[in-house]
């Protein structure tokens, strides 16, 4: 079965460095997507990304966040100037629309010290 | 605010027992996800339904979209069933980001 992979599983940083977690969505799916859990909180939207530009962005996304599309395969979630509140799961997503199944990948794991 | 919440968040259950899990949202909504979240983090989709009713092994999801309503069912659980289940809704003032629940932590007991 297709999936979502993102790498690295668990990264740790120091404040105030930059960030860039990656992810390859599944190959036919057009919409993109990162979402962020905080331990012990919900899952939030950051963000949606279609026809390589950003459709939808949430409160979070601030300037400090930023997303690509580099190639055909890769959709990466870059944090300029890391802070110790974002630390937290950050999960990939793709799908074939908005109201089709949702894949989410495995989570890349944000420990900021 | 958009609100989607779920009940209980916390669930006991002992193996074999028939397991009810509820999602309410307060707006109209296009489309509906439960999601598994294992301990380790990892986020699986379990369904996608705008209506009615979907099945998939012993997992059971269904809609009332005119009391804004969504459950997930598990018959005969198991301990591997042991997860937060995630409610997710697609809210139709809201273009194609997802509302979250907060989850309901399922421990299932041998």
């Amino acid at each position: 079965e297709p999936e979502v992979t993102q790498t690295p599983s668990h990264q740790v940083t120091q404040m105030g460095q930059e960030v860039i977690l990656r992810c390859v969505p599944i190959s036919n799916h057009l919409y993109f997507y990162w979402y962020r859990q905080i331990l012990g909180q919900k899952v939030e939207f950051l963000v949606s990304f279609y026809n390589n530009e950003i459709s939808e962005k949430s409160e979070i996304f601030d300037d400090q966040f930023s997303v690509e599309r580099p190639d055909g395969s890769n959709f990466t979630l870059k944090i300029r100037s890391t802070k110790l509140e974002d630390s937290a799961m950050y999960f990939c997503a793709s799908s074939a629309g908005p109201r089709y199944g949702y894949t989410f990948g495995s989570g890349t794991r944000l420990t900021v010290v | 605010k958009n609100e989607v919440e779920q009940s209980p968040q916390n669930l006991t259950a002992q193996e074999g027992e028939f397991i009810t899990i509820n999602c309410s949202y307060s707006v109209g909504i296009s489309a509906l996800h439960w999601l598994q979240q294992h301990p380790g983090g990892g986020i699986v989709s379990l369904f996608m339904l705008s209506s009615g009713k979907k099945k998939h092994g012993r997992l059971i999801a269904t809609i009332n979209i005119q009391e804004k309503h969504s459950s997930l069912h598990i018959t005969a659980s198991h301990p591997r069933d042991s997860a937060v289940y995630i409610c997710a809704a697609l809210l139709t003032n809201t273009g194609n980001q997802f509302y979250f629940g907060t989850g309901t932590s399922l421990t299932v007991i041998p």
